[in-house]
């Protein structure tokens, strides 16, 4: 069974400090992963993209990804009250399968 | 910017109905997919869907459930007969011009309860 595992906290994150989100997952072949946003009664959301290990940053968005641990994150610089939400891991595997965490949801205090 | 719709927003039906739950993806989108969201609980993918057959079903998409793709914009999920724990958000996304492995974009929804 794969398996996409996340502290579904609620992680509470001063207004301009840096939030840090943290996922590992169990399928081993999965390639590309994403990182939505969700709002409650909303759609996912992409915010990121990461195929290759390594840092990849896209404004105030850094994500991170270990292959070789199976595992991948999210940093959120400089939070806004406007970025809590719940924030879903999704490994996709080579079946175009999107296989999502139970998200972390992320409280920005004012 | 390209978007994928849904239609309806919501809808009520009673249990043993059959309902249909429409989505127009992103237009030169190759894959389709629909996924669904118990309140409260994961995304779940149920059907991957490309040059006009599955690709792809998860357990939950049993023989109740069916896609199409009848013209040249919309994709269908039909539910034969609805039953109470079928009461979820049903989420519609498209991707890939190119090939596969690519952004799954996520449509608003559909709210579905079941009575």
């Amino acid at each position: 069974q794969k398996e996409v595992e996340q502290n579904s906290g609620p992680l509470s994150v001063p207004e301009g400090a840096i939030a840090s989100l943290n996922c590992t997952y169990s399928d081993r072949v999965s390639q590309s992963f994403f990182w939505y946003r969700q709002y409650s009664g909303k759609s996912p959301e992409l915010i990121m993209s990461i195929y290759s290990n390594g840092d990849k940053e896209d404004g105030r968005f850094t994500a991170q990804l270990n292959k070789a641990s199976q595992y991948v994150s999210l940093l959120i610089r400089d939070s806004q009250p406007s970025d809590s939400a719940t924030y879903l891991c999704a490994p996709l595997g080579r079946d175009d399968k999107i296989i999502f965490g139970k998200g972390t949801r992320l409280h920005i205090l004012p | 910017e390209p978007e994928v719709t849904q239609t309806p927003s919501h809808q009520v039906t009673q249990m043993g109905q059959e309902v249909i739950l429409r989505c127009v993806p992103i237009s030169n989108h190759l894959y389709f997919y629909w996924y669904r969201q118990i309140l409260g609980q994961k995304v779940e993918f149920l059907v991957s869907f490309y040059n006009n057959e599955i690709s792809e079903k998860s357990e939950i998409f049993d023989d109740q459930f069916s896609v199409e793709r009848p013209d040249g914009s919309n994709f269908t999920l039909k539910i034969r007969s609805t039953k109470l724990e079928d009461s979820a958000m049903y989420f519609c996304a498209s991707s890939g011009t190119s090939g596969r492995q690519e952004t799954q974009y996520f449509g608003p929804g559909t709210r579905l309860l079941v009575l």
